[in-house]
């Protein structure tokens, strides 16, 4: 079975402070994925990445960056938190092979600004 | 550009009867189409996915997903409801001549199955 694991089920953090979640798949998936979970709004694609060092924007890139060093390990920056980054952030993988498109997902980072 | 739209917010069905999640999708070629479930405080999980051959495909715990050409539709259904299904339902969509291996979510529908 696939497994995402994310650094830290529940954060919380002050205004202006620099964050870092981390994750971590174990298939060799070639591609992985930072998305944020509100209400309402379901899940929107901050940044991906699609090989090692290589980096994405997706729909909503603003205040974060995103690093992936290694093909296994995608971290997420939030250069200086604001309470508008209060959200779930989940991260996802999947294969590069062709029809293998389905994303595995981690249990999800549950962030609070405060 | 490709979209998804879950029309239901939620959806309540009584156990034992049969359920369907609705889904619309939009995009400029052909698509693959999938379905996840998400329980309280966890991750996406895996359910199901369309991505050529038999419009009836079938996935986890008993759900099947009928996807439907000219409606441009992926109706998520199971024959007989349990309490346990209960949860948050997400379609996702991508365009086959997309070049990169992103998904499009839909808002999601909270299934709630009553005793």
């Amino acid at each position: 079975d696939v497994k995402v694991t994310q650094s830290s089920r529940y954060l919380v953090k002050r205004t202006g402070e620099k964050v870092f979640l981390e994750c971590v798949q174990d298939m060799d998936h070639e591609n992985m994925f930072w998305y944020r979970q509100d209400p309402g709004l379901g899940l929107r694609l901050i940044y991906f990445s699609y090989d090692v060092k290589m980096k994405e924007k997706g729909d909503i890139p603003e205040g974060y960056s995103v690093s992936r060093e290694k093909k296994e390990r995608f971290s997420l920056i939030l250069e200086s938190a604001s309470t508008n980054q209060t959200s779930m952030y989940l991260c996802a993988s999947s294969s590069g092979q062709a029809e293998s498109y389905e994303q595995y997902f981690g249990p999800g980072t549950r962030l609070t600004v405060t | 550009a490709q979209s998804v739209a879950q029309p239901e917010d939620q959806v309540n069905v009584a156990e034992g009867n049969p359920l369907t999640v609705k889904c619309t999708y939009s995009v400029s070629g052909n698509p693959y189409l999938f379905w996840y479930v998400q329980y309280p405080n966890r991750g996406l999980q895996f359910l199901l996915k369309y991505i050529t051959g038999d419009n009836l495909v079938k996935g986890s715990y008993g759900f099947e997903a009928e996807f439907n050409k000219s409606q441009t539709s992926f109706h998520l259904k199971k024959p007989s409801a349990l309490v346990s299904d209960s949860a948050l339902y997400f379609c996702a969509v991508r365009d086959q001549n997309s070049g990169y291996s992103t998904l499009t979510f839909g808002k999601g529908t909270m299934l709630l199955v009553s005793p």
